[in-house]
Order: C-alpha cells, then sequence, then structure tokens
C-alpha cells in the first residue's frame, strides 16, 4: 500500500516571493513521483516528474521538486511566485510493483494563493 | 497535438439512473485510467487499462465499470447513480502507465 500526505491544506504568499509545498509519501516499493497542477474547473497538468536519476528535478513554469529517499519527501519550491501560479498542487505517487501497480495516489492538495 | 478529450463536460442526472463518460487519449497511448475527485480531495484511482485489458481497480463498488476499445479510446460506465457519485471524473492516459496527462474531466451532478 502506499500514501501520500500533503503536510499544508492552504499556502498564502506574496508575489515574488519564494514558495515551498510539502509532500510525504509511505510506500512499500519503489515510486515514482509526480507534481501536478488545477486550476479551477480544469484538469490536471503534470508540472514536473521524478522516476530516476537527478534527484533535483525541473518542470514547466519555473518550479522544480528534489526527491529525498531517506526523508521520503518529495518537496515541490519555486524561487518567485506569480499571481498566475494561484492554484491547487497536488503531489502523486505511482508505484512500480506490487499489488498497487498502475495506480497514482494522491495527497490532499495545497492550495496555493499569490497576493500582490 | 490533441491532448486528452473527455465527453460530456457535463451531466446531470438524477438518483438510481446509469451514466457514461467517454475518453480519447493522446495519439500512441495505449493507457487509460480513471478517477474520482470528490468537491476538497486528491483525485481517487478507479481503474487502469492498458491495450483493452484491465490492468489496475481501485476501491470502487461494481457499479462502477469500464472498458478500452481498440481505438484505445474507453468509456466509464456508473450504474444505479448515488448522490455520492458527484464528482469530476478525469481520465487520464499514458504511453506506458507512469506518466499520465489527464484531460478536463466530466463535471457530474447526481440529483
Amino acid at each position: 500500500a502506499q500514501s501520500v500526505t500533503q503536510l499544508d491544506s492552504q499556502v498564502p504568499v506574496f508575489e515574488e516571493a519564494p514558495v515551498e509545498l510539502r509532500c510525504n509519501y509511505s510506500s512499500s516499493v519503489s515510486v515514482y513521483l509526480f507534481w501536478y497542477v488545477q486550476y479551477p474547473n480544469q484538469g490536471l497538468q503534470l508540472l514536473l516528474k521524478y522516476l530516476s536519476g537527478s534527484t533535483l528535478v525541473k518542470g514547466i513554469n519555473g518550479f522544480e521538486a528534489e526527491f529525498n529517499k531517506s526523508q521520503t519527501s518529495f518537496h515541490l519550491r519555486k524561487p518567485s511566485v506569480h499571481i498566475s501560479d494561484t492554484a491547487e498542487y497536488f503531489c502523486a505517487a505511482f508505484a512500480t510493483g506490487g499489488t498497487s501497480y498502475g495506480k497514482l495516489t494522491f495527497g490532499q492538495g495545497t492550495i496555493l494563493t499569490v497576493h500582490p | 497535438d490533441a491532448g486528452v478529450t473527455q465527453s460530456p463536460t457535463h451531466l446531470i442526472k438524477t438518483r438510481g439512473q446509469h451514466v457514461t463518460l467517454r475518453c480519447s487519449p493522446i495519439s500512441g497511448h495505449k493507457s487509460v485510467s480513471w478517477y474520482q475527485q470528490v468537491l476538497g480531495q486528491g483525485p481517487q484511482f478507479i481503474f487502469q487499462y492498458y491495450e483493452k485489458e484491465e490492468r489496475g481497480r481501485g476501491n470502487f463498488p461494481d457499479r462502477f465499470s469500464a472498458r478500452q476499445f481498440p481505438n484505445y479510446s474507453s468509456e466509464l460506465n456508473v450504474n444505479a447513480l448515488l448522490l455520492g457519485d458527484s464528482a469530476l471524473y478525469l481520465c487520464a492516459s499514458s504511453a506506458r502507465g507512469e506518466t499520465q496527462y489527464f484531460g478536463p474531466g466530466t463535471r457530474l451532478l447526481v440529483l
């Protein structure tokens, strides 16, 4: 079984400030990790993914995330946010084996609100 | 390239009715997955199909069923609708299963 926990349900931040959205995961098998963004009344857009290799991955719109196996974390960061980054962000884990293979498990989401 | 498409975009049904949701994957993708997203929560996995075979099933009752066609499009069927089935239903396509690209969703309201 696997689970994903997003540690903050809401994160308010001012424009041009840095932001970190926190994600921890738990799994009995190896996982691939993803961050998605969801704008109001829309589907999910893939921001970035970690499958293997370098633990620092870069995505679209200036976002990056770091995979930390020892802390089972995959935190999302952006050095300077824009108003347009206001959205809900989801961390997700894909089990690479076991009975959960094929299933993306999502966290509960973090609502990022960027204030002018 | 066209992304994942879903139809209809919105749907209103009454309790006890049946609904069929449709999804067309990205060209070249052979895997389709379905998720239910209730307001205020993360998406929950319902099914994954790959090459027309069911590869995974989430913790949903038998009222939920799906299939994948030879052109890799997919249908999600829900029988005997309950109020609690009201949600955004998301379809995702992928080439091999792990990196999933989502469609805009179908918003279902059950009255």
